[in-house]
């Protein structure tokens, strides 16, 4: 089946850590996007890829890093420079005509500091 | 700029009751597209609906229904005899349909219990 994987599904980081969290997709898209969701803040976008090898910064890229060097695979790093790591991270994806502009969403990531 | 508000942050109903859940959007786009995903508990967003900007004719799914009013810029859903399995949070999104980066502008969500 096709789909988008995020791994792990919990992750601890510890003071001054840098972790980073998995997202692999097959469903062929180009476009692979982070979201950063905090309770009561709905979700909001931290970097986003629209081709292989290219990447953008969201709303919220401060102590974020990614990099997108396969189609399928979008990992995005945790920085030591993020200072309030704790949420939940999803992944999404999508393909033009899709139908356009629709989303496909990982399972997500809850992030937690130790 | 785009924004998108949902001002219920949570609605408890009970079983059977039917619901509303608000959407207001903001834009500067004369065309633009509109969502709707579900988060259940699991986590994963699912979509629900894709709305065009020119098309303000209401859709209805099942017990689903949206209601468009480009007037009052506003997307509402509609669950009608809710059930338990309808628990979950809601996201209205809108999207640019021409420009930019097609990025996905989300509201805050609203989380709705259906107690049975």
């Amino acid at each position: 089946d096709g789909g988008i994987t995020q791994s792990p599904k919990y992750l601890f980081r510890k003071e001054g850590q840098n972790v980073t969290l998995s997202c692999e997709q097959n469903l062929n898209h180009d476009a692979m996007y982070w979201y950063r969701q905090d309770p009561g803040q709905g979700l909001r976008l931290i970097y986003y890829s629209q081709i292989v090898n290219d990447f953008q910064k969201g709303d919220i890229a401060e102590g974020y890093s990614v990099s997108r060097e396969k189609k399928e695979s979008f990992p995005l790093t945790v920085t030591s420079a993020q200072k309030n790591p704790t949420a939940f991270y999803l992944c999404a994806s999508s393909r033009p005509g899709q139908p356009v502009g629709k989303l496909f969403f990982g399972s997500g990531t809850q992030l937690s500091v130790l | 700029a785009q924004k998108v508000t949902q001002a219920q942050t949570e609605i408890s109903v009970v079983e059977k009751e039917d619901v509303t859940l608000d959407c207001v959007y903001e834009t500067r786009d004369t065309t633009y597209y509109l969502f709707w995903y579900k988060q259940p508990p699991s986590g994963e967003l699912v979509f629900l609906i894709r709305r065009n900007s020119f098309d303000e004719q209401n859709e209805i799914s099942g017990r689903y229904s949206w209601n468009f009013q480009k007037s009052t810029s506003s997307f509402n859903f509609t669950i009608t005899a809710s059930q338990v399995v309808d628990s979950a949070v809601y996201f209205c999104a809108l999207r640019p349909a021409s420009g930019g980066s097609y990025i996905p502008t989300f509201g805050r969500g609203t989380s709705l219990i259906v107690h049975p």
